[in-house]
């Protein structure tokens, strides 16, 4: 079975850091994918991990430890338009004849940032 | 271009109503897939085309018919959905076997 977890909600302040954690059981683990999702918006890819460590970018940054089964997501420097909701996503090991593993998404963490 | 297009954006059908959703991308993806999502929740994984085939399919009612008529088009046939089906239905595709999936706006259904 598949299961990934996070935090339903957060808030933090305008110019602060946040870290959203992740942490999954799954059947196989083939990379783990954080998405951004603005309500009534389509999901947009913020990072991939596939090897144990951080990953960077600009204000984001993502880190995996496949050992632990946990990742987190840190957002620096947070702006209002960062508010949103951030979804952590696994590449996990199905049956399929095409070799084709799409994505397990977690619940969700919707974070408000404010003033 | 890196876009993937949904028609329509929003659509609302009664219970005897037979409508499509259509999805297109011209990335040159052989990966494409269907997800319904559901207010405040995660997006579900319905049905995963690769190299036009359908490859998955996660135990979906059959009242959802998915169809690929080519590489850059799919297609959601709706055909007697019940008021609980009303979601955003978000179609994505990717390279097979790379690690990044690019979303469409979706559409958002009403079944009445």
């Amino acid at each position: 079975g598949q299961n990934i977890d996070q935090p339903t909600e957060m808030t933090a302040t305008e110019g602060a850091i946040v870290q959203i954690n992740c942490t999954y059981q799954t059947s196989g683990f083939n990379g783990l994918f954080w998405y951004q999702q603005h309500a009534g918006e389509a999901p947009t890819f913020l990072s991939y991990n596939v090897l144990d460590g951080l990953e960077e970018k600009g204000r984001f940054s993502s880190f995996l430890s496949r050992s632990k089964g946990y990742s987190y997501l840190l957002l620096k420097e947070l702006q209002m338009k960062d508010s949103a909701s951030y979804l952590c996503a696994v590449r996990a090991y199905l049956t399929t004849y095409s070799g084709n593993t799409p994505l397990v998404f977690g619940k969700g963490t919707r974070l408000s940032v404010i003033a | 271009d890196t876009e993937v297009t949904q028609t329509p954006k929003h659509l609302v059908m009664g219970m005897t109503n037979k409508k499509s959703l259509k999805c297109e991308q011209h990335m040159g993806h052989r990966a494409m897939y269907w997800y319904k999502q559901k207010a405040k929740k995660p997006p579900e994984l319905m049905f995963v085309y690769s190299y036009e085939k359908l490859s998955i399919n996660e135990s979906v009612p059959s009242r959802f018919s998915p169809e690929c008529p080519n590489s850059s088009l799919l297609n959601l046939h709706l055909h007697a959905l019940q008021p609980e089906d009303s979601a955003l239905y978000l179609c994505a595709s990717s390279q097979v076997r790379e690690n990044e999936q690019y979303f469409g706006p979706g559409t958002r259904l009403t079944v009445t």
